[in-house]
């Protein structure tokens, strides 16, 4: 059973350009959404994070959009570059109760072009 | 911080072979999570330590596996009798363990499991 699934598996754009990956989830008793970034060869890493009482937030270029009615949420990148080339995971998790388990996406393979 | 650190980097090994991963978390960090990753899927929740005490186990740790993370610093993986299922990349994590239930996953770079 799949808890959080990712739209697109894959994306293509041009430098400066802002993609957009989205995440959407079932199980509403999550209430922690981070976004992890991975490297071929390297281990994910955290790039932004958002709790269901907000509907945005922005760190440096990444800013994450909130839906809570409708369980989405999806990751923008401004002015992409082709250093941001990478594979995207969003995840979920339960914060109180849910032990320390998160729940990922199944990833979305970016590449950015000059 | 010098990072999780995984050993080996890379393992191949015949089906029905036991094989062990270790991971050394980043000093003082309490909590040690060992998550499963195969290609073209997000990583898989296995197992999660507390200090040395294992709190948590997903049922996908099937009882062929096993982790130990016996003085509440490094932790091994086991895995014995290995199927080709197995072949996948074996995340570990580590957190301070001191704070928010919300803080933060430093990730090793895993180790690369191949099952002929």
């Amino acid at each position: 059973q799949q808890q959080v699934k990712q739209s697109p598996q894959s994306l293509i754009v041009q430098k400066g350009g802002i993609p957009i990956i989205n995440c959407a989830y079932e199980n509403t008793a999550f209430d922690y959404f981070p976004w992890y970034q991975q490297f071929p060869g390297k281990g994910p890493a955290l790039l932004i994070a958002i709790r269901p009482d907000v509907s945005e937030k922005k760190e440096g270029r990444f800013t994450i959009s909130f839906n809570k009615s409708a369980k989405q949420f999806s990751l923008h990148i401004m002015d992409s570059q082709p250093g941001d080339s990478a594979t995207y995971f969003c995840a979920a998790k339960i914060l109180t109760g849910g032990g320390n388990k998160l729940t990922f996406g199944t990833g979305t393979q970016l590449k950015v072009e000059l | 911080d010098t990072g999780v650190s995984q050993d080996p980097r890379h393992k191949i090994t015949k089906r029905g072979q036991n094989v062990t991963f270790r991971c050394d978390p980043i000093s003082e960090h309490n909590r040690l999570y060992w998550y499963r990753q195969t290609l073209g899927q997000g990583p898989e929740f296995l197992t999660y330590f507390q200090n040395e005490a294992q709190l948590e186990k997903s049922r996908l740790l099937s009882d062929r596996f096993s982790a130990e993370r016996p003085k509440g610093s490094f932790s091994t993986l086991e895995i014995q009798r290995t199927e080709q299922g197995d072949s996948a990349m074996y995340l570990c994590a580590s957190s301070r363990g001191r704070g928010a239930a919300n803080e933060k996953l430093f990730f090793g770079s895993g180790t690369q499991l191949s099952v002929l």
